[in-house]
């Protein structure tokens, strides 16, 4: 069973537009969501954890579990902001991890 | 700040061959994951350990083995490769558990041919 589900491959956005990089999650229980960036030639890294309430780069998500979301907003875009995002979710026994297909941000300058 | 070290970056194999993807941490990091991701997917989780001498299973740990004698080091072997092996494997690291890989290599892509 898919646990997460980003549904957008690819998203173009404008310098200096909202985005928001969609998530919904499929599990039972309380799950920990999490948002991880890729930006070219560089090594994945976490960006975002739900418990937290965090903002980091502009960038925040709210857990959504009557939705089952955790969709990734910032208000403007940057170029900078250009990479590869994934959601990802930890089960409740903290010992299974998944990620979603990963969705590809271009800032269009 | 090495961070977590993977090696090697590229390897191409032969069916039936046998490797291991090496895995070193430097940040005294009991929790130590390994993740392979096929094109256009998601990471999926193969092993990961607690701690040193404590290993589990993921997601698909078929066809793989993991040992962890140190903290430092997590290797992933590879007994007899197969062509569903194709994929970049990344290895992650992390102070505690529940809050998630916050520390990954570059990745090894492997190619079984």
């Amino acid at each position: 069973a898919q646990r997460v589900t980003q549904p957008e491959k690819l998203l173009s956005v404008f310098k200096g537009a909202p985005v928001e990089l969609k998530c919904n999650y499929s599990y039972s229980g309380s799950p920990e969501l999490f948002w991880y960036v890729q930006y070219s030639r560089q090594r994945l890294q976490l960006l975002l954890r739900h418990i937290s309430r965090e903002s980091i780069k502009g960038f925040t998500a709210d857990l959504n579990k009557g939705e089952t979301s955790f969709h990734l907003k910032k208000p403007f875009a940057q170029e900078e902001d250009s990479a590869m995002y994934y959601c990802a979710l930890v089960s409740n026994t903290g010992n299974q991890f998944y990620f979603g297909t990963g969705t590809s941000l271009t800032v269009i300058p | 700040n090495a961070g977590v070290t993977q090696t090697p970056k590229f390897r191409i194999l032969k069916i039936g061959q046998s490797m291991t993807l090496q895995c070193a941490q430097d940040m005294n990091h009991n929790y130590m994951y390994w993740y392979r991701q096929d094109p256009g997917m998601g990471l999926k989780l193969i092993y990961y350990s607690v701690g040193a001498g404590i290993t589990d299973k993921g997601e698909v740990p078929n066809g793989y083995n993991v040992s962890r004698s140190t903290t430092e080091d997590f290797p992933l072997r590879l007994e007899l490769a197969a062509p569903s092996q194709t994929s970049v494997y990344f290895c992650a690291s992390s102070p505690q558990q529940r809050i998630a890989p916050q520390h990954f290599g570059d990745g090894t892509r492997l190619s079984i041919l």
